[in-house]
């Protein structure tokens, strides 16, 4: 089945340099999350969308932004980035069924700012 | 306050043991409930919903408790695999409403 595709899987960036996280969710699903999940540390909500519109947003920097295009596949812009910023980011799509919104997490991105 | 709240643990259980840990939250219109895994450095996986009757899942059985807002995970006859961090999700139903994660509760299966 088909699952949340994240690219890229590994990226290394400089003090102030730009970075750009993809996410395709699953097929079907119109909601999308970002999750920011630092060493040690609990999955931190940062940004939803749900029908290409944003629903929802958590602790997400200024110097980050985000948006889901026509085809549902969503981009996390972040600029002016941080040491602080080196963590795994999960994309997560879902869809309301009978069950609730059960969420499927892509396999992460690992952004080390150096 | 954090919304969702977990004993970190680590709580070692021997091979085979019964292994149980709860998950508080606090928003009383909390709708929909969950029980992920998460292995080190991987994405967290959905291991089961947890409904309001309970559910069972194999080896996995999951409680929700809507009076006192917590819900629990118990682990039968605990396998090596089982080693993990255990994520309690909580979420509303309505579409496009953000999930919020505890903090994870971490067990390790020894032999």
């Amino acid at each position: 089945a088909a699952g949340v595709i994240q690219s890229p899987r590994h990226l290394i960036k400089e003090k102030r340099e730009t970075a750009t996280l993809k996410c395709y969710p699953i097929p079907r699903h119109d909601t999308v999350y970002w999750y920011q999940q630092g060493p040690g540390q609990d999955p931190q909500f940062l940004i939803s969308f749900y029908e290409k519109m944003q629903s929802d947003k958590g602790s997400i920097p200024d110097r980050f932004s985000a948006q889901q295009f026509s085809d549902y596949h969503s981009e996390l812009n972040m600029s002016s980035l941080e040491l602080g910023d080196s963590a795994l980011y999960f994309c997560a799509s879902s869809t309301l069924g009978t069950e609730g919104t059960e969420a499927f997490f892509g396999q992460g991105t690992r952004l080390t700012v150096v | 306050r954090k919304e969702v709240e977990q004993d970190p643990g680590p709580f070692n259980v021997p091979e085979g043991a019964t292994v149980a840990f709860n998950c508080t939250y606090s928003n009383s219109a909390s709708q929909s409930f969950f029980w992920y895994r998460q292995d080190c450095r991987k994405e967290p996986k959905l291991l089961m919903s947890v409904y309001s009757s309970g559910n069972e899942d194999g080896r996995f059985t999951a409680q929700l408790n809507r009076a006192s807002q917590y819900i629990s995970l118990l682990i039968r006859d605990s396998k090596l695999s089982d080693s993990a961090t255990y994520l309690c999700v909580v979420g509303r139903e309505a579409a496009g409403n953000k999930l919020t994660f505890g903090g994870g509760t971490r067990v390790l299966v020894k032999p």
